[in-house]
């Protein structure tokens, strides 16, 4: 499967925009990008997904870069409940049976 | 529905004990999982299951055994526990095993275990 890249961490004040980068370079055509996160002390939660274009959802939305070797989580405002571990991971289309991974991920604090 | 439950909450193993983790899920879904989590990294995958009666091996399923008798439950088996085994546990399950690139996971709330 192909991997991802992501930063081990960032910072953001409350009631701004963050933005979550994720490298996949090695990216196939039949694969989707898909962002969880983890609460503390929680198990992960699914945010949303995508192929090519952007998606949009109540919880965030998702830029894919036009070459697909890269994507951006956006949440639009900030809140203290969304400190999490956001994890981007590829879902291959045409693998019939779920074997996902989940790398280290963004460890997300946000400033009050 | 009640999602994806997880029992116990905690638990601590003396070295060579062995227990089973419950796991249940009451939406019908095909796809079940076991996923390790050790402190500071990722999820890494245990066991998996695409059905009742078929399961296999993730990236790291020594020492630990599954078996998948009905749809709901998927118990995960520590035969002789070890400290390395010492992490937080999670079960999980997706609607369909088929385009499973559409399908969102849905995880349990975790079991803490310790191992002496």
């Amino acid at each position: 499967d192909a991997k991802t890249t992501q930063p081990n961490s960032m910072e953001s004040n409350e009631e701004e925009p963050v933005h979550l980068p994720c490298n996949h370079s090695t990216i196939s055509g039949t694969d989707y990008i898909h962002w969880y996160r983890q609460l503390p002390s929680q198990g992960p939660e699914y945010v949303i997904h995508g192929l090519t274009s952007n998606v949009n959802n109540r919880m965030a939305s998702l830029a894919i870069a036009e070459d697909r070797k890269s994507s951006t989580l956006i949440l639009h405002r900030a809140t203290l409940r969304d400190a999490a571990v956001y994890y981007c991971i590829l879902r291959d289309e045409e693998t019939s049976y779920d074997k996902v991974i989940f790398g280290p991920g963004t460890s997300l604090s946000v400033i009050p | 529905n009640a999602g994806v439950t997880q029992t116990p909450k905690f638990q601590v193993l003396k070295t060579g004990q062995s227990m089973t983790l419950q796991c249940a899920q009451d939406m019908n879904h095909e796809y079940m999982s076991w996923y390790r989590q050790d402190p500071g990294m990722g999820l890494r995958l245990i066991h998996y299951s695409v059905g009742a009666g078929i399961t296999d091996q993730g990236e790291v399923p020594n020492g630990y055994n599954v078996s998948r008798s009905t749809t709901e439950d998927f118990p995960l088996r520590l035969l002789s526990a070890a400290p390395s085994q010492t992490s937080v546990y999670f079960c999980a399950s997706s609607y369909s095993t088929r385009r499973v690139a559409y399908n969102e996971q849905f995880f349990g709330p975790g079991t803490r275990l310790t191992v002496l």
